[in-house]
């Protein structure tokens, strides 16, 4: 079964501080999307990152970095010296184009919580 | 840019009311979604539709319908409004398999 796992509930660092959040996937396919989203405060999910499956590279944007390993169905995100702003909930998701039907169905992690004191 | 647009924000109902909740895309997206947000519970589905008069059920359908008479309008009708059904709704919209992008999401609280 399709499933997406982020099993820190909250994160609380300090300014500054590298975080990692952590995201496992179990899927039923070899042709997959994996996907990280934030929410602030305010509300509305923002698109962060997209990969697909045939694609185990690594990606970096800024002070985001992106960890993806097929081999322990992991999908992990960085951010290096953390800012109050980015004090949010971070989701994790999964598609599964060949199952979800041609509307890339997401499967959503719980989120995790990430408070970023100054 | 891609924009996805909700009616309301915030929006307070009595129960027993119809309340609708709109989304508009602009960006041509064959795909939308509605999607509630609940403490603990994370996203689930409620609807989605691949095209226009085109609608399936998600997750959670119970308690709720949906209108797709335009393109870039989906709409999630609450026939009956319950306390249970307070909760952040939020709308997206996608072509193909896609990213689904989000709009700002509308906060219902039903007395």
């Amino acid at each position: 079964a399709q499933k997406v796992t982020q099993a820190q509930t909250e994160i609380s660092v300090v300014e500054k501080e590298d975080v990692t959040l952590d995201c496992v996937y179990e899927t039923r396919d070899t042709t997959y999307y994996l996907f990280w989203y934030k929410q602030p405060p305010s509300g509305e999910l923002v698109f962060l990152i997209r990969r697909n499956s045939f694609d185990e590279q690594n990606e970096i944007s800024g002070r985001y970095s992106w960890n993806f390993q097929k081999s322990t169905s992991s999908f992990n995100f960085t951010i290096t010296a953390s800012q109050v702003v980015d004090s949010a909930v971070y989701f994790c998701a999964l598609s599964e184009p060949n199952y979800g039907g041609s509307q890339g169905n997401l499967i959503f992690g719980k989120g995790t919580k990430l408070s970023v004191k100054p | 840019d891609v924009k996805v647009t909700q009616s309301s924000r915030y929006l307070v109902k009595r129960t027993g009311e119809k309340v609708f909740l709109e989304c508009v895309q602009d960006m041509d997206h064959e795909n939308m979604f509605w999607y509630r947000q609940d403490p603990g519970l994370g996203l689930r589905l409620i609807y989605f539709s691949y095209d226009v008069k085109m609608k399936e059920k998600g997750d959670i359908p119970e308690g709720y319908s949906v209108s797709r008479e335009k393109k870039e309008r989906f709409s999630l009708i609450l026939e009956s409004a319950s306390t249970n059904q307070t909760s952040m709704y939020l709308c997206a919209s996608s072509f193909g398999v896609q990213t689904q992008y989000f709009g700002p999401g509308t906060r219902l609280l039903v007395l």
